[in-house]
């Protein structure tokens, strides 16, 4: 089945700092998810981003679907963003099941 | 906005009882999942149901059952709980490829 890796594993920032997310599939997909875990564990949709650029706030995030990656840049961090960022993609064309990334852990620090 | 909501917060229940985990979504999605997420094994789908009285086995079915009589609502069932299926539930609803995430429920069996 189709194999999703997040870089890096874990990212410490201070306050104010920008940070880019890498999100790597195995094979093509037709969408991707972008989440954000919250310390009480529920995940907020941050992009649905099959291709192209969008930007929310300080959040933006790239799909190069033919290159088969996705970047989330986040800028002039806050302590509100650490968590747990995930990407997914759909497990196969067609499909509504999703497998997801290990996650990123970000911690921003006053 | 999408909201899916889930019955409990946290739910701490003995071993061998029966146990029901609720999710209530309000967009009229015709897709709804049940996932599990425990530390180093990332999410990982239980039950996906893409229209009422149906459903699909997951990756990790063994020990649950799932149940949709009415479209906005979609129920794990604990047949007999164990300590092993401590951890935290998120469901998700989708219209199609999109998934939007209730607040999780954290179950402890003791």
């Amino acid at each position: 089945g189709i194999q999703v890796e997040q870089s890096p594993p874990d990212l410490i920032l201070q306050e104010g700092a920008n940070s880019t997310l890498r999100c790597n599939f195995s094979d093509s997909v037709n969408n991707l998810q972008w989440f954000h875990q919250n310390p009480w564990g529920q995940l907020i949709n941050l992009f649905y981003i099959p291709s192209g650029t969008k930007q929310n706030g300080r959040l933006s995030a790239t799909t190069v679907a033919t290159e088969r990656y996705s970047l989330l840049y986040i800028s002039s961090s806050q302590t509100t963003d650490s968590g747990v960022y995930f990407c997914a993609v759909p497990t196969q064309g067609g499909s509504e099941k999703l497998v997801f990334g290990k996650g990123t852990k970000l911690t921003v620090n006053p | 906005d999408v909201k899916v909501t889930q019955s409990s917060r946290y739910l701490v229940k003995r071993t061998g009882e029966k146990v029901f985990l609720e999710c209530v979504q309000d967009m009229d999605h015709e897709n709804m999942f049940w996932y599990r997420q425990d530390p180093g094994l990332g999410l990982r789908l239980i039950y996906f149901s893409y229209d009422v009285k149906m459903k699909e086995k997951g990756d990790i079915p063994e020990g649950y059952s799932v149940s949709r009589e009415k479209k906005e609502r979609f129920s794990l069932i604990l047949e007999s709980a164990s300590t092993n299926q401590t951890s935290m539930y998120l469901c998700a609803s989708s219209p199609h490829n999109e998934q939007f995430f209730g607040p999780g429920t954290r179950l402890t069996v003791l």
